[in-house]
């Protein structure tokens, strides 16, 4: 089983829509949660950090269930410019590496 | 601010023939990292430098890559002998303060695609 595992894609969304991702991880002492974004050939970029409480940025909000090993990015009003490849990324814990998942591919129609 | 940067943007050798990435990170950066993609595979950590030690080389996948950060600066990633299961993108990442901090936020350089026929 992968540590971190993502919702297979692509997912294709009209403009304007709701689209919700998901992502969980295996590893139940993880610390830090975060989601990149990374567009075609180029390098990921932090979108948001995850917070225990959860967090919004604007158009973005992220949830995280510890209980359940799972987190949420949710996007509201997508755009055009939200096409991307989605990445949930986990810290096992501050002496360790981050762990990337496979990603999550976004087109957004318009 | 410069961003992390990356040389070559891409690079195409034959099997058994050596070669060399270079990152130079954001500067004053304590921390860099190498992370690579395979193809279809998620990106994968290869190994961190705090200045110029190797804090967590773990993710290196055999004797046949070789990373140096002399000075606490660039980092240099040489693979010899190239194989073909080498190729993919070679992502570099650094960070400021310490990388203790749980929400420490990494920058990535845009990469060198390495093809290895």
């Amino acid at each position: 089983r992968k540590e971190v595992e993502q919702d297979p894609g692509p997912f294709n969304v009209p403009e304007g829509a709701t689209v919700a991702f998901n992502c969980t991880y295996s590893n139940s002492a993880s610390q830090s949660f975060f989601w990149y974004r990374q567009d075609c050939r180029k390098e990921p970029k932090l979108l948001m950090s995850v917070y225990s409480s959860g967090n919004e940025d604007g158009r973005f909000t992220a949830q995280l269930n510890r209980a359940s090993q799972y987190i949420s990015l949710l996007i509201r009003d997508s755009k055009l410019s939200d096409s991307a490849t989605y990445l949930c990324v986990v810290r096992r814990n501050r002496d360790d590496k981050i762990i990337f998942g496979k990603g999550t591919r976004l087109h957004i129609l318009p | 601010e410069a961003g992390v940067t990356q040389f070559p943007s891409h690079s195409v050798i034959e099997k058994g023939q050596t070669v060399t990435l270079r990152c130079d990170p954001i500067s004053g950066h304590d921390n860099l990292y190498w992370y690579r993609r395979v193809m279809g595979k998620e990106i994968k950590f290869l190994l961190h430098f705090v200045k110029e030690s190797k804090q967590d080389e773990s993710g290196m996948p055999n004797n046949r890559f070789l990373a140096e950060r002399t000075g606490g600066t660039y980092s240099t990633l040489k693979v010899q002998p190239a194989e073909l299961e080498d190729s993919g993108v070679y992502f570099c990442a650094s960070s400021q303060g310490s990388w203790r901090e749980y929400q420490e936020t990494q920058y990535f350089g845009p990469g060198t695609r390495l093809l290895v026929l």
